[in-house]
């Protein structure tokens, strides 16, 4: 089993919106934070977003704030990236990553990466 | 925001050679700075993480080092499959961040 699995990429227009999903298994999903990370083609990572292990913290990147919205369900061992207004510069392929540390938020390495999803935002 | 600048952007080494790169932190990120590896088509893995503590099932010649502002990653003995592109990455604070990365290229 893959750990990490995300899905929901595709081609939209400027201005839509588009939800991505990133299954998890075989960890305790729950027990850590968890991260969106995207890549733009042929660019860097650059880091979007984290939700707490329990959803009650989030923090977001200021080139997404206000447009994308991170969540997660626990009982459905999934975490979910909700983008809305979406620019031409949000395409990229979007990773979805663990907290290295359980019951923290943050200030750790990123130690499960899932494959990623590609979005694409043109006209 | 904290910015890391890696140096080099591009390396080119012949095989057994010995490769540095450096990750300097626009302020002082104690030890909470990490190094991936990126294989093209693949996603970022994790090498070494808290400057210079080593991971399982990650070749012993991969090794960091540093605190506080400035960071390397070392890698002793250079192998192909290590052809790659490299990252740091800061959790010190939020929002975190990313170095611009550094492609090794084996001659």
């Amino acid at each position: 089993q893959v750990p990490l699995v995300e899905s929901g990429g595709g081609v939209v227009r400027p201005g839509t919106s588009l939800r991505l999903s990133c299954a998890a298994s075989i960890f305790t999903f729950s027990n850590y934070a968890m991260h969106w990370v995207r890549q733009a083609p042929g660019k860097g990572l650059e880091w979007v977003a984290i939700i707490s292990h329990d959803g009650s913290d989030k923090y977001y990147a200021d080139s997404v704030k206000g447009r994308f919205t991170i969540s997660r369900d626990n009982s459905k061992n999934t975490l979910y990236l909700q983008m809305d207004s979406l620019r031409v510069e949000d395409t990229a392929v979007y990773f979805c990553a663990r907290n290295d540390y359980q019951f923290r938020m943050g200030h750790d390495a990123l130690d499960i990466w899932g494959q990623g999803t590609r979005v694409s935002v043109s006209s | 925001e904290i910015v890391l600048t890696q140096s080099p952007d591009f390396q080119s080494v012949t095989p057994k050679e010995k490769v540095t790169i450096t990750c300097r932190a626009s302020q002082s990120i104690d030890n909470k700075l990490h190094w991936y590896q990126q294989k093209p088509d693949q996603s970022p893995k994790l090498l070494i993480k808290y400057a210079s503590q080593s991971l399982s099932g990650v070749p012993s010649r991969f090794s960091g080092s540093g605190s506080g502002t400035d960071f390397t990653l070392t890698i002793n003995s250079l192998e192909a499959e290590d052809a790659a592109t490299y990252y740091c990455h800061q959790s010190s604070s939020l929002p975190q961040t990313f170095g611009q990365g550094t492609k090794v290229e084996i001659k």
